[in-house]
């Protein structure tokens, strides 16, 4: 497996354009989690799936981040419209359950301008 | 809910020395406690864990110790080497909250000097 795959690696978009982060799982785990990592917060948990279904969105920061998981394969993390303090780089990770290992992506690196 | 505290923030030593860090919690519940590497431009990488029933586990030159009545887990790595220089994060697993997810600790940047 090639692992957890992500993309773009990089994006830079202005302050309200509308950014799409994507996310492909390691095939065969039932979790899917997104995370932010700031110098400020550190690695902060946004959301996380379980087998498609959202588990736990008590992370996402307001209304305009939302996330999807239309299958076990694919999984989109948006942000409309994006802000200047959203410039972070964002993970996504998956693994067989909470407690077994997490498999990172490579990440998103997002600059907001 | 579970917060997790990491210290230190830094730590720089002499290649061959050894480096410990440290993490406490709150979640009394916690039964998992993972550690993760991250290297520059990576995405963590888990390199040990621990589990409640365990009190240290081994794997070449790191260890893990946990102490569940003090609510104390930490990282020792031996005979250091440059290429140990990296971010180390602890994390434990909080369930009190009706989900189970992981917490993550601030961070300890490694720096090991030839």
């Amino acid at each position: 497996d090639a692992g957890v795959i992500q993309s773009p690696r990089h994006e830079v978009t202005e302050m309200g354009q509308e950014v799409t982060l994507r996310c492909k799982p390691i095939s065969g785990h039932d979790y899917l989690f997104w995370y932010r990592q700031t110098m400020m917060r550190g690695l902060e948990l946004l959301i996380y799936f379980n087998n498609n279904v959202p588990i736990d969105d008590s992370g996402m920061p307001e209304d305009r981040f939302s996330a999807k998981m239309p299958n076990a394969s694919f999984s989109t993390l948006k942000i409309q419209p994006s802000e200047p303090r959203d410039s972070a780089v964002y993970f996504c990770a998956s693994s067989f359950t909470p407690s077994n290992e997490q498999f990172f992506g490579p990440g998103t690196r997002l600059t907001v301008l | 809910g579970e917060n997790v505290e990491q210290h230190p923030s830094t730590l720089s030593v002499q290649e061959g020395d050894s480096a410990v860090i440290k993490c406490t919690y709150s979640d009394s519940a916690s039964n998992y406690f993972p550690w993760y590497k991250q290297e520059l431009g990576k995405g963590p990488q888990l390199i040990i864990d621990i589990r409640s029933n365990v009190g240290e586990k081994k794997d070449q030159r790191i260890a893990v110790t946990l102490n569940k009545t003090a609510k104390h887990f930490s990282l020792h790595i031996t005979e250091t080497q440059p290429e140990d220089s990296a971010v180390y994060f602890c994390a434990a697993l909080a369930v009190n909250t009706g989900f189970q997810k992981l917490v993550f600790g601030t961070g300890t940047r490694l720096l090991v000097s030839p």
